[in-house]
């Protein structure tokens, strides 16, 4: 069974701190989804990332892929209030890509 | 385009009720997929279609039944509402083509059951 941990659960950062979002699972997959939800609203997809050593970036935020290590990390640069939010990782397995999702990253940024 | 909508918004219903969720999307994708999403967590998969009449248990298909019938709709039964079933449930489609599988939300669907 495919397990996606996120971590941290809740991160509190002031507005211009960095800062990475850890997201690692437990079988091999090559495809790997970063989304963003505000309170009571659907996902937002941030990030897809298909390959090994795959790194994108949008704005503050830039997202990258280990496969070897199983691992993907979202980082965050120079934080602004606007980025809080919950931000998930999902891993695709499968010919449908069914999607098996991290329990969240809830992040607040104070100004 | 309206992209994934889904219907209702918002639903309550009574242990025991029945109910079905519509989901609908314009982008001629051929997957379709339903998650629930219960508080604190991440979405879990329900079920899903691969295509018009196909359709495939997800992690919790229990208590849960689907249909496609129609490549643009995908439907979620409920035939005997259960509080456990209390959730925000989403749909997703997502296109074959390009190779991301990029799956795109509908707006969700609160429900409660009581």
């Amino acid at each position: 069974e495919l397990k996606v941990e996120q971590n941290p659960l809740f991160l509190s950062m002031q507005e211009g701190k960095n800062y990475t979002i850890y997201c690692n699972y437990s079988t091999t997959s090559d495809r790997l989804y970063w989304y963003r939800q505000d309170p009571g609203k659907s996902l937002e997809s941030l990030f897809v990332l298909l390959s090994n050593g795959a790194v994108k970036q949008e704005g503050r935020l830039m997202a990258s892929l280990d496969t070897k290590a199983r691992l993907s990390t979202l980082h965050i640069t120079a934080a602004v209030h606007d980025l809080s939010a919950t931000y998930f990782c999902a891993v695709g397995t499968g010919t449908a890509s069914k999607l098996t999702f991290g329990t969240g990253t809830r992040l607040q940024v104070t100004l | 385009n309206a992209g994934v909508t889904q219907t209702p918004k918002f639903r309550v219903l009574k242990t025991g009720q029945s109910m079905t969720l519509l989901c609908a999307q314009d982008m001629n994708h051929e997957y379709m997929y339903w998650y629930r999403q219960d508080p604190g967590m991440g979405l879990r998969l329900i079920h899903y279609s691969v295509g018009e009449g196909t359709t495939a248990k997800g992690e919790v298909p229990d208590g849960y039944n689907v249909s496609r019938l129609k490549k643009q709709n995908f439907l979620l039964g409920l035939e005997s509402a259960a509080p456990s079933q209390t959730s925000v449930y989403f749909c997703a489609s997502s296109s074959t083509s390009g190779g991301s599988y990029e799956q795109y939300f509908g707006p969700g669907t609160r429900l409660t059951v009581t």
